[in-house]
């Protein structure tokens, strides 16, 4: 079983500050990893995600997370914050290797960027 | 704008009642997943359907049911409504039928509220 954890259920930051969100899995075999985003009244979108290859992986608006498996993390970065960035943000796992078909999500961490 | 339909936006309901939500899922896909947001439980999996087939069982009630139509498009089916089944609703679509293939992308959710 795959589980993951996010350490916050609400962080701020001002505007132009790191972004850190933090994503702590737990998996049985080699994990997929991803980063979704919620914007109010949306459904989630994917930001990234980390399939085996590289340990540093790049999305969308600025994004990128970093897969280290000897701290079992996944955590979420952004140099520098931008109003646009206020959402929800979702980490999620699932196994690796073929036949996963379920995607499971943490609890969500709810970002705030302060102007 | 992700491609995945979703109707109604918005359920109100009574306990007791039954709903059918509906799903379209991006034009290619092939799987559609159900998900269920709430504020304790988070995200969770309830059911996938692939080319009109089961083909992964999550958290879902036995008062729920989906099915996958010849033309791809999905319905949940839930009864006996509850308070506790208020939450978001979400469906989402893939190309393939394992998720460490492919992304989700997911439609702006149903609101069910269970009076």
């Amino acid at each position: 079983a795959q589980s993951v954890t996010q350490l916050g259920s609400h962080v701020s930051v001002s505007e132009g500050a790191l972004v850190l969100l933090r994503c702590n899995y737990s998996s049985s075999v080699p994990p997929y990893l991803f980063w979704y985003v919620q914007y109010p009244n949306q459904g989630l979108q994917l930001l990234l995600k980390y399939t085996s290859a590289a340990t540093l992986v790049k999305g969308i608006n600025g994004f990128e997370a970093e897969f280290k498996k000897s701290e079992t993390s996944f955590h979420l970065t952004k140099p520098s914050a931008h109003m646009s960035d206020a959402a929800e943000y979702f980490c999620a796992v699932t196994p690796s290797g073929a036949g996963s078909y379920q995607l499971t999500f943490g609890k969500g961490t709810k970002l705030s960027v302060i102007p | 704008d992700s491609g995945v339909t979703q109707t109604p936006k918005h359920l109100i309901t009574a306990t007791g009642q039954r709903v059918t939500l509906r799903c379209s899922p991006r034009s290619g896909d092939l799987s559609v997943y159900w998900y269920q947001q709430s504020l304790d439980q988070g995200l969770q999996f309830l059911i996938q359907y692939y080319n009109g087939e089961e083909r992964a069982k999550g958290n879902i009630l036995e008062r729920f049911s989906a099915q996958q139509f010849p033309d791809l498009h999905s319905e949940l089916n839930l009864s006996s409504l509850e308070l506790g089944d208020s939450a978001l609703y979400f469906c989402a679509s893939s190309v393939g039928a394992h998720l460490n293939t492919g992304e989700l992308f997911f439609g702006e959710g149903s609101r069910l509220t269970v009076l």
